[in-house]
C-alpha cells in the first residue's frame, strides 16, 4: 500500500527558506503514471496547490508561487522535495504532499501524506 | 476568493440525503474532470470522487459524483455521525495553468 510521509522543519524565520521532503513507500517514486504533488492549508483555511513534479524533473507550478517555488525528486531515495523561498507569515500553513493522477485535463491527488505544519516567525 | 465556489456549510439529519454543489466556468469544470476529496477534523483530505462520479476501492457507494455544464456536485445519502467533514472540489483550470480547489463545505449532520 502506498504511503507518503512528510518532514521538515516545524519552524521558519521570515524571508528564509521553507524545506520540506516526502518520503514514498510501499512504491516507486519512478512510476510513469503519476507526478507529485504539495498542497498547503493555512490554518482554519482551503487548500491550496503548490505544483507538482514528474519523477523525470517536469514540474508545473502555482503561477501565484512559481516565483519562489522549487521542486525536485530524488529516485535514489523515493523522495520528493519542496523549497519556498522569502517566506511570510502568509506561508504558515499544513502542508501535504500526495500522489498527483494528472493528464491536463483530468487530475485527482491520492494518498495524501499526514502533514506537516510549518509556522513562518522569528 | 476560490476560483471554485461551494456553499460554506450544509446540514442534514442522519439517514437523510445532502448535495454539496462546486460552481466553476468553462475554463476548469466545464472542460476538465472534478474531483471530490472528504478532510475529517485534524486529518489529511482522502479522495471520494474523481474523474466526475468515479470512487476510488474503499469509498462506499452512498457517496456519489456528478457534473453538469460548469458545475460539479457531490451526494451523500445515508448520512452518518461519521461523516461530519470539510469537503472540497477541485480541477484543473485551462487558463490559469493550475490545479484550483473549492472554498470548502462543512458538513454538519445534526
Amino acid at each position: 500500500q502506498l504511503q507518503l510521509q512528510g518532514s521538515g522543519p516545524g519552524l521558519v524565520k521570515p524571508s528564509e527558506t521553507l524545506s520540506l521532503t516526502c518520503t514514498v513507500t510501499g512504491g516507486s517514486i519512478s512510476s510513469s503514471d503519476y507526478y507529485w504533488g504539495w498542497i498547503r492549508q493555512p490554518p482554519g483555511k482551503g487548500l491550496e496547490w503548490i505544483g507538482s513534479v514528474y519523477y523525470g524533473g517536469n514540474t508545473y507550478y502555482n503561477p501565484s508561487l512559481k516565483s519562489r517555488v522549487t521542486m525536485s525528486v530524488d529516485m535514489s531515495k523515493n523522495y520528493f522535495s519542496l523549497k519556498l523561498t522569502s517566506v511570510t507569515a502568509a506561508d504558515t500553513a499544513v502542508y501535504f504532499c500526495a500522489r498527483h493522477k494528472f493528464s491536463g485535463w483530468y487530475d485527482w491527488f491520492d494518498p495524501w501524506g499526514q502533514g506537516t505544519l510549518v509556522t513562518v516567525s522569528s | 476568493q476560490s476560483v471554485l465556489t461551494q456553499p460554506p456549510s450544509v446540514s442534514a439529519a442522519p439517514g437523510q440525503k445532502v448535495t454539496i454543489s462546486c460552481s466553476g466556468s468553462s475554463s476548469n469544470i466545464g472542460n476538465n474532470f472534478v474531483s471530490w476529496y472528504q478532510q475529517l477534523p485534524g486529518t489529511a483530505p482522502k479522495l471520494l470522487i474523481y474523474d466526475n462520479n468515479k470512487r476510488p476501492s474503499g469509498i462506499p457507494d452512498r457517496f456519489s459524483g456528478s457534473k453538469s455544464g460548469t458545475s460539479g456536485s457531490l451526494g451523500i445519502t445515508g448520512l452518518q455521525t461519521g461523516d461530519e467533514a470539510d469537503y472540497y472540489c477541485g480541477t484543473w483550470d485551462s487558463s490559469l495553468s493550475a490545479v484550483v480547489f473549492g472554498g470548502g463545505t462543512k458538513l454538519t449532520v445534526l
